[in-house]
């Protein structure tokens, strides 16, 4: 159990354009969900940590109207990279964790976004 | 500052050899403690956790960590390194009463196995 998968797996766009990535909990409710985002032979840098029906909550720096954060149902969240950059170019992973004041998340399978 | 410490970049061992992978965190608090594994391209498996109680716990893969509050660490280890296990690996923390799972992950360490 407690599997969360990511779509795409890998997408490449053309810069200016906007991409969704959705990150589903498969087999469990997920009230908090979390987008990450890693650099090539980086650690994970938190993004914004999106709660089931209320706005996202955006770490400093990470710019909003840029990274669009919807978790509009228990099992779905989504990461829209608005006109996209080269520079967004990245691997996205989201998380989910089980429940209300469940420490403990599982992570997607990453999405790798490449903006030309 | 509030910090989570891997001081090894990269580790080289040997296949069969025994593996030590270090993590330091620096808050008021003890946070619950994770280790995770990451291959390239891929997303993040779980190892061990630690939220109380027994200071040494169990992972899978065979994978072991000990949690000394008094170092401030969480040391991941493994008896006998096996080629599948070069990867990069990640100590995280969650910090109590924050979100639930918002995590710090430390910068990781790169572990190469040699044959």
């Amino acid at each position: 159990g407690a599997v969360v998968s990511q779509h795409p797996s890998w997408v490449i766009c053309k810069s200016g354009t906007s991409v969704k990535i959705e990150c589903r909990s498969l087999d469990f409710q997920a009230t908090t969900m979390f987008w990450y985002r890693q650099f090539p032979k980086q650690s994970l840098m938190l993004m914004a940590t999106s709660n089931e029906g209320s706005k996202a909550t955006y770490e400093q720096g990470v710019e909003k109207d840029k990274f669009l954060i919807n978790h509009a149902s228990l099992t779905l969240s989504t990461l829209t990279v608005t006109s996209a950059h080269p520079e967004d170019s990245s691997f996205y992973i989201c998380s989910a964790a089980r429940g209300t004041g469940s420490y403990e998340q599982y992570f997607g399978p990453g999405t790798r976004l490449t903006v030309t | 500052a509030q910090s989570v410490t891997q001081p090894d970049i990269h580790i080289t061992v040997s296949e069969g050899a025994s593996l030590e992978l270090r993590c330091n965190y620096s808050y008021g608090a003890t946070p619950y403690l994770f280790w995770y594994v990451q291959s390239p391209g891929q997303g993040l498996q779980l190892l061990l956790k630690y939220f109380s109680g027994d200071t040494l716990v169990q992972g899978i893969k065979g994978f072991e960590a000990e949690f000394k509050r008094s170092q401030s660490s969480f040391n991941l280890r493994k008896p006998s390194v096996h080629w599948s296990d070069a990867a990069e690996y990640f100590c995280a923390v969650v910090l109590f009463n924050t979100n639930a799972g918002k995590s710090t992950f430390g910068d990781g360490t790169t572990l190469t196995v040699k044959p």
